[in-house]
């Protein structure tokens, strides 16, 4: 069946420091990819998505790019910030989620 | 303003009692999703909704139900028989497949 798997954490990273967070899938068809994020005691938000192969989805200088050829959908940002700091989901369509990063960025 | 709304924010149950979670949506979304969230794992599927008077289960609707009688409105009822049911649950809708917006979650604790 469909599957999301994420890249395991914690991650700590300083300030201004590179990020990637793995994220590999396994599905029929060609579903959209998601990026979401949840700050302590929240729900999730939406951060980025794209819906079909070689798209690029990108928000506040977050980007990941839906990669057919690998089932990838990874997420990068080049330059952290402290208020970055929060759990981030990659999502097959609605139906499935990885188990979650957890991103610390210290000062 | 639009959004969906849960409530309680904090639940506490006693063992072999039946417990309502409400999730409310003013989107004019047509599905809506139940989720359950434990501690250092993503997000399962509980049940859903495409269309009003219609749900299908998720990954783990065992112990679980739902009802949706009206669009706006998709209440879970965590029953007796759900053997773990402390946990974080969480209410999204959405139109197709563009986006899912949750609510804020209702922590369910049993005492």
């Amino acid at each position: 069946g469909d599957s999301v798997t994420q890249m395991e954490g914690p991650v700590t990273l300083s300030e201004e420091a590179f990020l990637t967070i793995n994220c590999t899938y396994t599905a029929t068809g060609y579903p959209s990819l998601f990026w979401y994020v949840q700050y302590p005691g929240e729900g999730l938000q939406l951060l980025l998505k794209a819906t079909k192969a070689d798209d690029k989805g990108s928000n506040k200088g977050f980007e990941a790019t839906y990669r057919k050829e690998t089932t990838s959908f990874h997420l990068e940002k080049g330059s952290v910030q402290v208020s970055d700091s929060a759990v981030y989901f990659c999502a097959l369509s609605f139906m499935r989620f990885g188990a979650g990063t957890r991103l610390t960025v210290k000062p | 303003d639009g959004g969906i709304t849960q409530s309680p924010k904090y639940l506490f149950r006693k063992e072999g009692q039946n417990v309502t979670l409400s999730c409310e949506q003013n989107l004019n979304h047509d599905a809506m999703y139940w989720y359950r969230q434990d501690p250092g794992q993503g997000l399962r599927l509980i049940y859903y909704s495409q269309i009003v008077n219609d749900f299908q289960k998720g990954d783990i609707a065992e112990g679980y139900s739902v009802s949706r009688e009206k669009k706006e409105s998709f209440p879970l009822t965590v029953t007796s028989a759900q053997k773990n049911p402390t946990a974080f649950y969480l209410c999204a809708s959405s139109i197709g497949t563009v986006d899912a917006f949750f609510g804020q979650g209702t922590r369910l604790t049993v005492v």
